[in-house]
């Protein structure tokens, strides 16, 4: 993938796990960054959209941020149901198309 | 609130073509654009295409451009994509998506290419 994530990232419950999505000046660098979750067998989720902002129904817990061409998920207060894939997207301006990270899975241990 | 439902998947014979059908309902189907976004089996997601909201452009993933078509029907509520010349490596659940940032998805539907 162009977006590039770790594959894999595990804590404890309550804990606060980090996912980082790297990219280039094409896509994140002027674009806006979301985030999916994916419980395997289901449909993906949008928890985060605009490189900040939380759909409703999204708990507090959720927050990412942006930074030139990376962005991050943050995840507090980990919870057994959050074990998942997360997904970072964005849009290439080049390309003129969509663009998806390779997905982090999340254990929660 | 707008539900999507995809459909039209299977088994399909390699090099053949079929047309996946994502099915909206509620208000407003016109005023969003729909995405494909497809998932290999164990695999990641991968963007597919991007239909606007009148149907008046389209964009699709570079690797897609050439056999996929996607195309809408906004009197049926109705996203198709259409698919020729099948192999193997387009074996994956299909789901579309809708509005800029992809906030409502469907359950998707799976294409097995497979002889």
């Amino acid at each position: 993938s162009v977006l590039t994530q770790p594959p894999s990232v595990s804590a404890a419950p309550g804990q606060k796990v980090s996912i980082s999505c790297a990219g280039s000046n094409s896509d994140i660098g002027g674009q806006f960054v979301s985030w999916f979750q994916q419980v395997p067998g289901t449909a993906p989720k949008l928890i985060i959209y605009d490189n900040t902002q939380r759909p409703s129904g999204i708990p507090d817990r959720f927050s990412a941020s942006k930074s030139g061409t990376s962005a991050t998920l943050e995840i507090t207060g980990l919870q057994t149901g959050d074990e998942a894939d997360y997904y970072c997207a964005t849009w290439d301006f080049d390309l003129s198309g969509g663009l998806f990270g390779g997905g982090t899975r999340l254990t929660v241990l | 609130q707008v539900q999507l439902v995809e459909s039209g998947g299977g088994v399909v014979q390699p090099g053949t073509s079929l047309r996946l059908t994502c099915a909206a309902s509620g208000l407003m189907f016109n005023t969003f654009p729909i995405h494909w976004v497809r998932q290999a089996p164990g695999k990641g997601l991968q963007w597919v295409a991007v239909i606007s909201h009148d149907g008046s452009n389209e964009n699709y993933a570079d690797s897609m451009r050439g056999r996929f078509t996607i195309s809408r029907d906004n009197s049926e509520k109705t996203v198709y994509l259409h698919i020729t010349g099948l192999g193997a490596d387009d074996t994956a659940v299909y789901y579309c998506a809708g509005n800029d940032t992809l906030s409502f998805w469907g359950q998707g539907t799976l294409v097995t290419v497979s002889s």
